[in-house]
């Protein structure tokens, strides 16, 4: 049974720049949330979608915005990247009645 | 602001002792508890899940949870080198996301 899973591992992306990330559920999994973890941080909550929508949202700029597919599967895009977005990306997916969260192995983006 | 607080460490303790490791929560309205260790340069990885007041066991791990207080520990017994890893707090109530400590670093001497 795969886990989550994320791509890429890790991604240099310039300033101004935008990017997109990718995560796919664990089987089973309808619910897939995003979190950016900055150095000696704990992961930040940006979004959450369940059903194709946006559920919920953390307090991050709409420079952040997402999407659902049927499958499940999710992306993160972040448009006129800053250095500060510089971070582990974290996916985690669940059950929309489960609590229990399982994360992705992460994507390391570095903005230069 | 849902809060959730813990103390950065580093935590020092010898392999085969007893690792006490806190959070406490500002939501009284949370429901759900969880602790997740992070290696580092790597993801978190949920180790207990706890929902009720009291002690939930599970191998060497014992999760602990006082709502009144709002106060949720994991002990690890018979620490092991391989504990070694930062140890992360995370609080749900019903209709909210995930909330994270900025995590406790753990190092077991050897």
């Amino acid at each position: 049974d795969a886990g989550v899973t994320q791509s890429p591992t890790h991604l240099i992306k310039t300033r101004g720049q935008q990017v997109t990330l990718r995560c796919s559920p664990k089987s089973g999994h309808d619910t897939v949330s995003w979190y950016q973890q900055a150095l000696g941080q704990g992961p930040q909550f940006i979004f959450q979608y369940y059903e194709e929508e946006e559920r919920q949202r953390g307090n991050f700029p709409d420079r952040f915005s997402g999407h659902q597919f049927p499958n499940y599967s999710s992306e993160l895009n972040v448009n006129a990247l800053l250095l500060g977005d510089s971070a582990l990306y974290l996916c985690a997916s669940s059950q929309s009645r489960v609590s229990e969260a399982f994360f992705g192995q992460g994507t390391r983006l570095t903005v230069v | 602001q849902k809060e959730v607080e813990q103390n950065s460490g580093p935590l020092s303790v010898p392999e085969g002792a007893i690792a006490s490791l806190n959070c406490t929560y500002s939501d009284r309205g949370s429901q759900s508890f969880f602790w997740y260790r992070q290696y580092s340069g790597k993801s978190p990885e949920l180790i207990m899940s706890i929902y009720s007041n009291g002690d939930k066991e599970d191998g060497r791990f014992t999760a602990q949870l006082n709502k009144a207080s709002q106060y949720v520990s994991l002990l690890i017994r018979d620490s092991q080198p391989s504990d070694s890893a930062t140890y992360l707090c995370a609080v749900k109530g019903r209709n909210t996301p995930l909330v994270f400590g900025k995590g406790t670093r753990l190092s077991v001497i050897a």
